[in-house]
């Protein structure tokens, strides 16, 4: 059964970087992928991309291409996402969630569900 | 851009049956996923491949999808099932969340 933990809440300033983690336990991420989702305050739910862990394969929602990177380490089994050129806007809550493949995890169109997901970590920025 | 439409909210009395609708073009021909998420938790997989259930996740839960729409139906609903639930399909490589709708346990 897979368990994921999440790095701690952060506070940035406009215009600033941030790398959150999310370590896998009780099962390697190998053949899986992560995906990133995003939640502002009292809103939806929106996907930021996401990495397979079987082959380094990314998927990036266009709007974040440019500033976000999002990278693996089979090693230690953890996923990062790091975000840049913060804005107010980009204050969420942020997810990590193993994207479940009925195999390995080839490509974006190999994904079957997003579970399970972190406890989430709050990212805040202002100046 | 694709998108996933839902109601902002139902309202259900406890043991009723509570249909929480998911509207997209041509949905039927993708398969959708349901996710619930309680006030100050992360979200949870309910729902895969339209209608199949994790393991875990009580029977009471089911899902349809056809032509535009998709359908969560909670039978004999009960307090813990209220929370936000939201719709999520895929299109050209992106995962589409509807915007939520929160399902109110009267």
């Amino acid at each position: 059964q897979i368990h994921l933990v999440q790095s701690g809440a952060e506070l940035r300033r406009p215009g600033a970087s941030v790398k959150v983690s999310c370590k896998a336990s009780g099962h390697p991420l190998s053949n899986s992928g992560i995906s990133w989702v995003r939640q502002a305050p009292g809103q939806g739910l929106e996907w930021m991309g996401w990495i397979s862990a079987y082959n380094g394969n990314t998927n990036y929602v266009q709007k974040f291409q440019d500033r976000v990177t999002m990278t693996t380490d089979t090693s230690t089994n953890t996923a990062y996402m790091e975000l840049r050129s913060l804005r107010s806007d980009d204050t969420a809550v942020y997810y990590c969630a193993r994207a479940y493949c009925g195999g390995n995890c080839y490509s974006v169109s190999s994904i079957n569900y997003f579970d399970p997901w972190g406890q989430g970590t709050l990212v805040t920025v202002s100046s | 851009s694709y998108e996933l439409t839902q109601p902002p909210s139902v309202p259900v009395s406890p043991g009723q049956t509570a249909s929480i609708t998911c509207f997209g073009q041509r949905l039927g021909e993708k398969y959708i996923s349901w996710y619930q998420q309680k006030p100050g938790q992360s979200p949870m997989l309910v729902i895969y491949d339209d209608n199949k259930r994790p393991s875990g996740i009580p029977e009471r839960f089911s899902g349809s999808n056809s032509g535009n729409t998709a359908t969560l139906t909670i039978s004999g609903t009960q307090a813990m099932d209220e929370a936000d639930y939201f719709c999520q399909a895929w299109d050209s490589n992106t995962a589409v969340f509807g915007g939520g709708t929160k399902l109110t346990v009267l």
